[in-house]
C-alpha cells in the first residue's frame, strides 16, 4: 500500500502519560501535516513539515505537543502529560510541492484515534 | 487568517436525487485552491473535487460538480444522482501556498445522509 499509514490506529492512555504517534507519508512526498479532528468537526491544522524542517506551528500545539520529521521522511507526532481534553482523532497528511506552488491535492492517514481516561 | 464556513451540519437526500452542499470562506489572497473532501464513517478523508481560483470554470467529475463564485466568496458542490455510498461527511477546504510553505484549511463538516 502506497497510501498514507498512521500507527497505532487507536491509542487508549490514562491522564498525564506519555503518547507518541507515527506517520509514513507518501514516499515521494515532501510536505506533511498534522490534524487533530474532534468528532464530528472539522481537522484542525497543528504543525506542517516541508521535509524535515518545521515550518508552522498552531497556537493549538500546546509546549506538551512536539513533531518531529527527521530526514524528511516519517513524522512521530508527542504528546506529554495527556489531558482529557487531548481526546481525538489526529491525522497526518502529505503531499507534493515546490517552494511556493500549492499543493494540489493534501493525501490522508486512516488517522490515530487517542483516548485519555 | 483564512476561515471556511459551511453553514449545514447535516444534509439528507433521497437516492438517485440531487442536493447541493453549501460553502463560503474568507481570503485575502488571489492564488488558492478550494476543495471537497469526503470523509465516510471509520475511513480516510478523500478529496472528491478541487478548483482553482483563477480558473473561471466551474470543475466537475462525474457527478460531482461545484459553483464557484469568486466575487462571493462561495464554493458550493452538487452531487447529482446520489448513491447510497456518498454517505459521509463533507468538508470544505482552502488551500494557498507561503514563501515558506502551504496550508490545507477546513470547514466543520456538513453530514449527508442518503436515503433509499
Amino acid at each position: 500500500d502506497t497510501g498514507v499509514s498512521q500507527d497505532p490506529r487507536h491509542k487508549i492512555t490514562k491522564r498525564g502519560q506519555n503518547v507518541t504517534f507515527r506517520c509514513d507519508p507518501i514516499s515521494e512526498h515532501n510536505r506533511l501535516y498534522w490534524y487533530r479532528q474532534t468528532l464530528g468537526q472539522g481537522p484542525e491544522f497543528l504543525t506542517y513539515f516541508q521535509n524535515e524542517a518545521q515550518l508552522e506551528k498552531s497556537r493549538l500545539l500546546s509546549d506538551r505537543f512536539s513533531a518531529e520529521r527527521p530526514k524528511g521522511s516519517f513524522s512521530t507526532l508527542e504528546i506529554q502529560r495527556t489531558e482529557q481534553g487531548d481526546s481525538a482523532m489526529y491525522l497526518c497528511a502529505s503531499s507534493l510541492g515546490q517552494k511556493g506552488v500549492i499543493s494540489t491535492e493534501a493525501f490522508f492517514g486512516q488517522g490515530t484515534r487517542l483516548t485519555v481516561v | 487568517a483564512q476561515t471556511v464556513t459551511q453553514s449545514q451540519p447535516e444534509m439528507s437526500v433521497q437516492e438517485a436525487e440531487t442536493v447541493t452542499l453549501s460553502c463560503t470562506y474568507d481570503t485575502s489572497e488571489s492564488d488558492y485552491y478550494l476543495f471537497w473532501y469526503k470523509q465516510p464513517p471509520s475511513r480516510q478523508m478523500i478529496l472528491v473535487i478541487r478548483q482553482e481560483a483563477y480558473k473561471q470554470q466551474n470543475a466537475t467529475e462525474n457527478r460531482f460538480s461545484v459553483n464557484f463564485q469568486k466575487a462571493a466568496k462561495s464554493f458550493s458542490l452538487k452531487i447529482s444522482d446520489s448513491q447510497l455510498g456518498d454517505a459521509a461527511m463533507y468538508f470544505c477546504a482552502y488551500g494557498t501556498s507561503y514563501n515558506y510553505g502551504q496550508n490545507f484549511v477546513f470547514g466543520p463538516g456538513t453530514r449527508l445522509s442518503v436515503l433509499p
